[in-house]
């Protein structure tokens, strides 16, 4: 049971390159989650889907998308990337977003040179 | 004891003593609460979660206690071990009831 699985480990991009971080869950679950982790701070929530077709912003939103065409696969693209995208990031995934835990993946640490 | 680092507060505490994480929430019509450890280069993990019908709920080594009241989560962890050491975030369901907020964390350092 792999949970959730996100690739690459670790980027380095330079300022206006553009790449797509993947994520996959094999839980079957609705709801899947995007955050952002800077240095020694808490998780800020990029973007967030509910179901396969349905996204919607977060908290810090700007500089990415995302797309939901699958229960499974929940990828964030940076379209111009930015010094300030430099972060550690997160895929998540529930079933619901109450009464159920989010399970992680191990993280996707980007810089932006 | 308690201190405000860089970023995130740090609790520093002895080997086999007990220790206390607390968390406030934001959102007083939040009705569920996790607890998620995170270990260096890793992503979280469950730890335990809450319901707001319970004021108290056990694990293994591990409580979590509920303060609608004053919107104050705690986390006790008895007889620190090492392997506990990691950062502590608390996370309530969203006012959309949509996604999960998450605290801002706390550092819990282990010392021998």
């Amino acid at each position: 049971n792999a949970g959730v699985t996100q690739t690459p480990k670790f980027r380095i991009l330079k300022i206006g390159q553009s790449m797509t971080l993947q994520c996959t869950q094999d839980m079957n679950h609705n709801y899947m989650y995007w955050y952002r982790q800077d240095p020694g701070m808490g998780l800020k929530l990029i973007y967030y889907s509910v179901g396969a077709g349905i996204t919607d912003k977060g908290e810090v939103p700007n500089g990415y998308n995302v797309s939901r065409s699958t229960t499974e696969d929940f990828p964030l693209r940076l379209e111009l990337a930015a010094p300030s995208q430099t972060s550690v990031y997160f895929c998540a995934s529930s079933y619901m977003a109450k009464n159920t835990e989010a399970f992680f993946g191990q993280g996707t640490r980007l810089t932006v040179v | 004891g308690e201190s405000v680092g860089l970023h995130l507060p740090t609790l520093s505490v002895q080997e086999g003593d007990n220790s206390i994480i607390n968390c406030a929430y934001s959102n007083s019509a939040s009705d569920y609460f996790i607890w998620y450890k995170q270990e260096s280069g890793k992503g979280p993990q469950f730890i335990i979660d809450i319901r707001s019908n319970m004021d108290k709920r056990q694990g293994q080594r591990v409580t979590v206690l509920l303060n609608k009241t004053v919107k104050h989560l705690s986390l006790q962890i008895a007889a620190t071990q090492p392997g506990d050491s990691a950062v502590y975030f608390c996370a309530e369901t969203s006012i959309s009831g949509q996604n999960f907020v998450f605290g801002p964390g706390t550092r819990l350092s282990v010392l021998p």
